[in-house]
């Protein structure tokens, strides 16, 4: 069975960091382009960032560039977001997915609260 | 950034009646070597992460009932559900995901009964 588990979420305090995490199981990770989508309570769905199978490349929106930075582990079948200097705006359902054409796979996502 | 506009954001259809969601870029998202269109179609139910309906905007997914059909080339796609079931009301994206990133979603379309 495909599964995707994210961990991780909580409430923060703005400028502060975190980092979410997302195991995969049941299929060949290392083969698979993945990626982070968010989406703010009562609002459409953001793409994030993503990450080439090999580690080669690393992609961002505009409005996580320089603060979010992401990484997998291909031996531990692990994707991971380390979020720093977070903001109000940042508070989201953050979903992790796999990449084919679209996003097949897709986790239950973990929520990030930022706030004072 | 390509831009993805879904009009309008809510849209009221009967039970067994045809629904079509619309989607358009603000560039093309058909990649002419291939022939191609980068574009897919979610589907989003309250409180669970978005289903894949569809691919390169016409191919659907293994498991997706047939009556979930999309179409469009360029810059302007459509979903159509043939014949609207209860099951069908939900949230539905497209999303383009041609070139490199971002891979830019629409606002979502609320379909209702």
């Amino acid at each position: 069975q495909v599964v995707l588990v994210e961990s991780g979420g909580g409430v923060v305090q703005p400028g502060t960091s975190l980092r979410l995490s997302c195991v995969a199981s049941g299929f060949g990770f290392s083969d698979y382009i993945m990626e982070w989508v968010r989406q703010p309570p009562g609002k459409g769905l953001e793409w994030v960032s993503l990450i080439s199978s090999d580690l080669s490349k690393r992609y961002y929106s505009d409005s996580v560039k320089g603060r979010f930075t992401i990484s997998r582990d291909n031996f531990k079948n692990t994707v991971s977001l380390h979020m720093r200097n977070l903001r109000p705006d940042d508070t989201a359902m953050y979903f992790c997915a796999r990449r084919v054409a679209g996003s097949d796979v897709w986790g239950q996502g973990t929520l990030v609260i930022v706030s004072t | 950034d390509i831009v993805m506009t879904q009009p309008p954001d809510s849209l009221a259809v009967s039970l067994g009646e045809r629904a079509t969601i619309h989607c358009k870029s603000s560039r093309t998202v058909l990649y002419r070597s291939n022939n191609k269109n980068y574009l897919a179609w979610y589907q989003q139910k309250p409180r669970q992460p978005p289903k894949l309906l569809i691919s390169w905007a016409s191919t659907r997914e293994s498991g997706v009932p047939d009556r979930f059909s999309g179409s469009g080339s360029g810059t302007d796609f459509a979903l159509t559900i043939s014949s609207l079931q209860a099951d069908d009301v939900a949230i539905y994206y497209c999303q383009q995901y041609y070139g490199s990133p971002p891979y830019t979603f629409g606002q979502g379309t609320k379909l209702e009964i």
